[in-house]
């Protein structure tokens, strides 16, 4: 049902970078709308994490950062901390679908 | 701060209605676009309903179009999702989110805590 590809998984040890990968298509990503990332720990709703392709709403560290390029984007956490193990979803505007969020991505702080 | 409060969620059998509600403050809701997002158990978000800051336009992705219907009272700073001939796979946390402002792709800037809607026999 979800029209943007995330991988189901990542995992790195503290301090490491690990980047999720938001895989969409011309309808949506390609068709120039942002792209924006929802962090949501288990039993909690999602909050903001990047908005606009590569903003962060305050408060959010600044190891958190986003990119977009073509039919994709990604984002990068830097320096992994064991608060960081949590959902990640994209998000963005389809034009046959409305707004359509990623797949999600589980990130484990090994 | 921005709060959102959900509730009407329930147990109902299949083919039965249900009324969710939305309970905003924090913020100034009649100049807000207002979306609802669901999740079913251990699944990712789905985008459901989205509605106007004055109510003029609504919009709904093509697979719940007819069944599900939102609708706001600005007087009362409150959100509504009427939900229509349930069915098993529309059990999910029905959460309700304040669209951001200004934005050409808007994003869902604040999220309540979610209402949880079982549709079993």
């Amino acid at each position: 049902q979800s029209v943007l590809t995330q991988p189901p998984s990542v995992s790195g040890a503290p301090g490491q970078r690990v980047t999720i990968s938001c895989t969409g298509s011309r309808s949506n990503i390609g068709a120039s709308y942002d792209v924006h990332w929802y962090q949501q720990i288990p039993g909690t709703a999602p909050k903001v994490l990047i908005y606009a392709n590569n903003n962060r709403p305050s408060g959010v560290p600044d190891r958190f950062s986003g990119s977009k390029s073509g039919t994709s984007a990604s984002l990068a956490i830097t320096g992994l901390q064991a608060e960081d193990e949590a959902d990640y979803y994209c998000q963005s505007y389809d034009n046959g679908l409305g707004y359509v969020f990623g797949t999600g991505t589980t990130v484990t702080v090994l | 701060q921005v709060q959102l409060m959900e509730s009407g969620g329930d147990v109902v059998q299949p083919g039965r209605s249900l009324r969710l509600s939305c309970t905003a403050s924090g913020f100034t809701f009649s100049d807000s676009s207002m979306h609802w997002v669901r999740q079913a158990p251990g699944k990712g978000l789905q985008w459901v309903a989205v509605i106007s800051s004055d109510a003029t336009d609504k919009y709904y992705p093509n697979s719940l179009r007819g069944r599900f219907s939102i609708s706001r009272d600005n007087s009362k700073s409150t959100l509504y999702l009427h939900l229509n001939s349930l069915r098993g796979d529309d059990t999910a946390v029905y959460y309700c989110a304040r669209g951001s402002y200004g934005h050409p792709t808007p994003y869902f800037a604040s999220w309540g805590q979610g209402t949880l809607v079982t549709v079993s026999s």
